[in-house]
């Protein structure tokens, strides 16, 4: 079975500063894929970044970047310049491709991220 | 794009009730949904994979006959919790994937918070 491990609870940062939430994982599989969703209080999954495990490049959607260690099973999300608006709830998933129509996502148990103004 | 809409986004119902929750795709077509629990302050667990045609494939300790699931278009996926108690009370959210050039990505809808009286 896989499990994903979010160990920050919570975390706090001045609003402009950069911050890095920690993500691992544990699988024997080799062709997954790894994503970062966020949960505003409005309660609504947003996608963040997605990576795919057989890529070396680490993802980047704008502010936000991974740092993907594959060895290590590391899926660490850097936001840079962080604004009010990353205020949320950050959920590290795992999905291994089993085949299509069945492929299952396994969430971490999260960290809450406040943007200090 | 890639916007899925979930319907009520709160619900209220007396014990021994029915309750149906919607979950539509309005710009794609979702060969796959996926739906989920999620208790308060605590991650996603994954309940059931619905694909298009087919029968809902359960996770461990999941109640079929309890969370009833039709996918019966390829954009509504349907999740009805029969006969609900109290205990059934929770946060349930949906996803929906897209075909095979999908990218393995799921949208999610913005939940339905369901309270059993």
């Amino acid at each position: 079975a896989q499990t994903v491990t979010q160990s920050q609870p919570e975390m706090s940062v001045q609003e402009a500063e950069t911050v890095t939430l920690s993500c691992t994982y544990d699988t024997s599989e080799s062709n997954y894929y790894l994503f970062w969703y966020k949960q505003p209080p409005s309660r609504q999954m947003i996608l963040v970044i997605r990576q795919e495990a057989y890529k070396q490049q680490n993802a980047t959607e704008n502010r936000f970047s991974v740092n993907f260690q594959k060895a290590a099973k590391s899926f660490s999300l850097k936001i840079s310049d962080s604004q009010l608006g990353d205020t949320a709830m950050y959920f590290c998933a795992f999905m291994i491709h089993i085949n299509f129509g069945n492929e299952k996502l396994t969430f971490g148990t999260g960290t809450r991220l406040t943007i200090i103004p | 794009g890639a916007v899925v809409s979930q319907h009520p986004s709160r619900v209220i119902c007396k014990s021994g009730t029915s309750v149906k929750i919607e979950c539509r795709s309005l710009d794609f077509q979702a060969t796959t949904m996926f739906w989920y629990r999620q208790f308060p302050k605590q991650s996603l667990m994954l309940m059931a994979t619905s694909n298009e045609g087919s029968k809902a494939t359960y996770e461990q300790g999941v109640e079929k006959d309890k969370f009833l699931i039709n996918h019966a278009s390829l954009t509504l996926s349907t999740l009805t919790v029969t006969s609900a108690h109290p205990e059934d009370s929770s946060f349930y959210i949906c996803s929906a994937r897209g075909g095979a050039g999908a990218k393995n990505i799921q949208y999610f809808g913005a939940g339905t918070r369901l309270s059993v009286l």
